[in-house]
């Protein structure tokens, strides 16, 4: 079974400082994990994933994540917050390479703000 | 290429009734997964259908079910609807065709269907 949590439901930067989202996860086999954001009335667009690897992962408009295995973590960062950065994160974990690799588990979701 | 598509976008619904929602994959995508969103319970996994079979089915009541067709676009229904069923329904597609190692692609999701139980 997997599971994730996601630390602090809301995150607010200023534009241009460092964002970090937190997540941990728990898995029994290998794990896939992911980052995904959604924006109002939208849908979930991938920012990044790990699979296996090179455990620091580059994704979309400057986002990286990256895996640590003793700390069962993968929180992600970005050097710069930019006002089009606002909208909810979610971490999310499949289970590796079983059958059910494409049955995500999502975290409760972070909503970050970028204030000016 | 177009993106998933999810119809209707929006749904009215009173208790006690069903409703069936539509979910088109991107073209040449044979996997289809369904997931439910509400603030209470976040992003939930309903069931994956490929090739027209279910394969994985999350922990939800018999009132949801789920059916693909022939050319991959698929539905789910839910019947005797209750007002916690109130959710955004999203939809997602992948071309991956098995689960292995090497073979994970990315889920493309839709912009989902907003459903409202009255």
């Amino acid at each position: 079974a997997q599971s994730v949590t996601q630390l602090g439901s809301h995150v607010s930067v200023s534009e241009g400082a460092l964002v970090l989202l937190r997540c941990n996860y728990s898995s029994s086999v290998p794990p896939y994990l992911f980052w995904y954001v959604q924006y109002p009335n939208q849908g979930l667009q991938l920012l990044l994933k790990y699979t296996t690897g090179a455990t620091l992962v580059k994704g979309i408009n400057g986002f990286e994540a990256e895996f640590k295995k003793s700390e069962t973590s993968f929180h992600l960062t970005k050097p710069s917050a930019h006002m089009s950065d606002a909208a909810e994160y979610f971490c999310a974990v499949s289970a590796g390479s079983s059958g059910s690799a494409r049955q995500l588990t999502f975290g409760s979701g972070t909503q970050l703000t970028v204030l000016p | 290429k177009a993106g998933v598509t999810q119809t209707p976008r929006y749904l009215i619904k009173t208790r006690g009734q069903q409703v069936t929602l539509s979910c088109s994959p991107i073209s040449g995508h044979r996997s289809v997964s369904w997931y439910q969103q509400t603030p209470g319970q976040g992003l939930q996994f309903l069931f994956e259908y490929f090739s027209e079979t279910q394969r994985n089915k999350g922990n939800f009541p018999g009132r949801f079910s789920g059916r693909q067709f022939s050319n991959s676009r698929s539905e789910m229904n839910v019947s005797t609807l209750e007002l916690g069923d109130s959710a955004l329904y999203l939809c997602a597609s992948t071309s991956s065709a098995s689960g292995g190692l090497s073979s994970y692609n990315e889920q493309f999701f839709g912009p989902g269907t907003r459903l409202t139980v009255l």
